[in-house]
């Protein structure tokens, strides 16, 4: 079965600085990834998703990932980030019909 | 956003009590999916469905059961409730994969259960 690690537990980034999170994923020939955003005492939203074509994939809220076959990497990104993308952030990946997550990344914003 | 509801959202029970969590959809997807969220654990899935009266086992359904009878609902029960099931349960859902679908799945709001 794959699975996905997020080494970061925690990061913490200034505002208007740029957000990278980090998401490997274990071998697979054909992963389909996915990053999810959670607010504070909400649900999982889908913030974007990789199974084919062009390796960088762009989301809402201004977020892209790209994937990197030979680094077995899925890492998020943000140019700018905003106070309201304090959020805990989770990686997927496609295990037949259902999801594996990682532990999840949280992101604190500075001002 | 899709259509998914859970109920109760909030919960407060005593161990040994059995507990009965919904997931309500309007959205006719064939998937649903329960799962807890523990920290430092992320997602783990409990047990999903794949159709009316199909369901199979997630990595930890010890202690857990579903059913589903009709495509909109599905429902999640403690038998005989216990402190380590004290955790935020998220409902999911899924279309049947194809037709441009990428096995993405939609989240409901939660229900946070202590077992006292």
């Amino acid at each position: 079965a794959q699975s996905v690690t997020q080494p970061d537990i925690h990061i913490t980034v200034s505002e208007g600085a740029s957000l990278e999170l980090r998401c490997n994923y274990s071998y697979g020939a054909t992963p389909y990834l996915f990053w999810y955003v959670q607010s504070p005492g909400q649900g999982l939203q889908l913030l974007l998703k990789y199974f084919s074509g062009d390796t960088l994939v762009q989301g809402i809220k201004g977020f892209e990932a790209e994937f990197k076959r030979s680094q077995s990497s899925f890492n998020l990104r943000k140019p700018s980030v905003h106070w309201s993308d304090a959020a805990e952030y989770f990686c997927a990946v496609r295990n037949d019909y259902k999801l594996s997550f990682g532990a999840g990344t949280t992101v604190t914003v500075r001002a | 956003d899709a259509g998914i509801t859970q109920s109760p959202r909030h919960k407060v029970t005593e161990t040994g009590t059995p507990v009965t969590l919904r997931c309500h959809q309007t959205e006719n997807h064939r998937y649903m999916y329960w799962y807890r969220q523990d920290p430092g654990h992320g997602l783990r899935l409990i047990h999903y469905s794949y159709g009316v009266k199909d369901t199979d086992k997630g990595e930890v359904s010890d202690g857990y059961s579903v059913s589903r009878s009709k495509t909109e609902d599905f429902l999640l029960t403690l038998e005989s409730a216990t402190s380590s099931q004290t955790s935020v349960y998220f409902c999911a859902i899924s279309e049947f994969p194809g037709g441009g679908s990428s096995y993405e799945q939609y989240f409901g709001p939660g229900t946070r259960l202590t077992v006292t």
